[in-house]
C-alpha cells in the first residue's frame, strides 16, 4: 500500500507569514499529487492537484511543488482563514491521504 | 451550483449494517464518477470505493471488499453506499465526493465537491 506521511503534524505560524508543508510518498507517484484544506465540521477542500495546479477559485497564495516522492504546500502569506488542517493525497494508485498537517496561529 | 446532499446522522450497534445517501444537483449525474471517503475522529481521510453513475461499475478499496455495496438511482440522481458487519472503528463520517474527470474517460481519483458529510456511530 502506498503510505503517505506529512511533516510536522502541527506547524504554527504568525499571520502574514510563510507556510512550508511536506509530504513524503512511500513510492514515486509521480504528479498525482492533490493537497486539500479541512476547517472543522466541513469536507475537505480542493486546493491543488497534479501537484501544482491550483483547483478553481484558489487564491494564487497557495502554491504546490515536487514529484516523485517529496511535496510541498507553499502558502506564501498566511490570512486568517488559512488556519486548518491540510491533507495530502495520491492517486497514482487507489486513491490514498496522509494524517495531515494542523496548521496553526503562533 | 454542484451541490452533494447526504443523509443525516446514523447510530448502528455492533453486525448492523447502514445505508447512506448522497444526492446530486447542480451538473448531469451520470456524467462525472463517485467515490465515497471516510474520515474516522482525528484521522486523515480513507478512500472507500468509486460508482460510474452511468454505467453502475463500481470498484472497492480491498480493505471493504465483502462489506461495502456502492449503487445508484438514476432517475434520483443519488448515489447510496452500504457498509455491514459494523464494529467499532467504523465511527467515522462518510463522505460522497465527486471526481474531477467525466465517465467517458478513466477517473482522476481526486476530489473536486465533496457532501457535507454523515456521522456514522457504531455503538452498544
Amino acid at each position: 500500500d502506498m503510505v503517505m506521511t506529512q511533516s510536522p503534524a502541527t506547524l504554527s505560524v504568525s499571520p502574514g507569514e510563510r507556510a512550508t508543508l511536506s509530504c513524503r510518498a512511500s513510492q514515486s507517484v509521480n504528479l498525482n499529487l492533490a493537497w486539500y484544506q479541512q476547517k472543522p465540521g466541513q469536507a475537505p477542500s480542493l486546493l491543488i492537484y497534479g501537484a501544482s495546479t491550483r483547483a478553481a477559485g484558489i487564491p494564487a497564495r497557495f502554491s504546490g511543488s515536487g514529484s516523485g516522492t517529496e511535496f510541498t504546500l507553499t502558502i506564501s502569506s498566511l490570512q486568517s482563514e488559512d488556519f486548518a488542517v491540510y491533507y495530502c493525497q495520491q492517486y497514482y494508485n487507489w486513491p490514498s491521504f496522509g494524517q495531515g498537517t494542523k496548521l496553526e496561529i503562533k | 451550483q454542484v451541490q452533494l446532499l447526504q443523509s443525516g446522522a446514523e447510530v448502528k450497534k455492533p453486525g448492523a449494517s447502514v445505508k447512506v445517501s448522497c444526492k446530486a444537483s447542480g451538473y448531469t449525474f451520470t456524467r462525472y464518477y463517485m467515490h465515497w471517503v471516510r474520515q474516522a475522529p482525528g484521522q486523515g481521510p480513507e478512500w472507500m470505493g468509486i460508482i460510474n453513475p452511468s454505467s453502475g461499475v463500481r470498484t472497492y478499496a480491498q480493505k471493504f471488499q465483502g462489506r461495502v455495496t456502492m449503487t445508484r438511482d438514476t432517475s434520483a440522481s443519488t448515489v447510496y453506499m452500504e457498509l455491514s458487519s459494523l464494529t467499532f472503528e467504523d465511527t467515522a463520517v462518510y463522505y460522497c465526493a465527486r471526481d474531477l474527470d467525466i465517465v467517458e474517460g478513466p477517473a482522476a481519483h481526486f476530489f473536486e465537491y465533496w457532501g457535507q458529510g454523515t456521522l456514522v456511530t457504531v455503538s452498544s
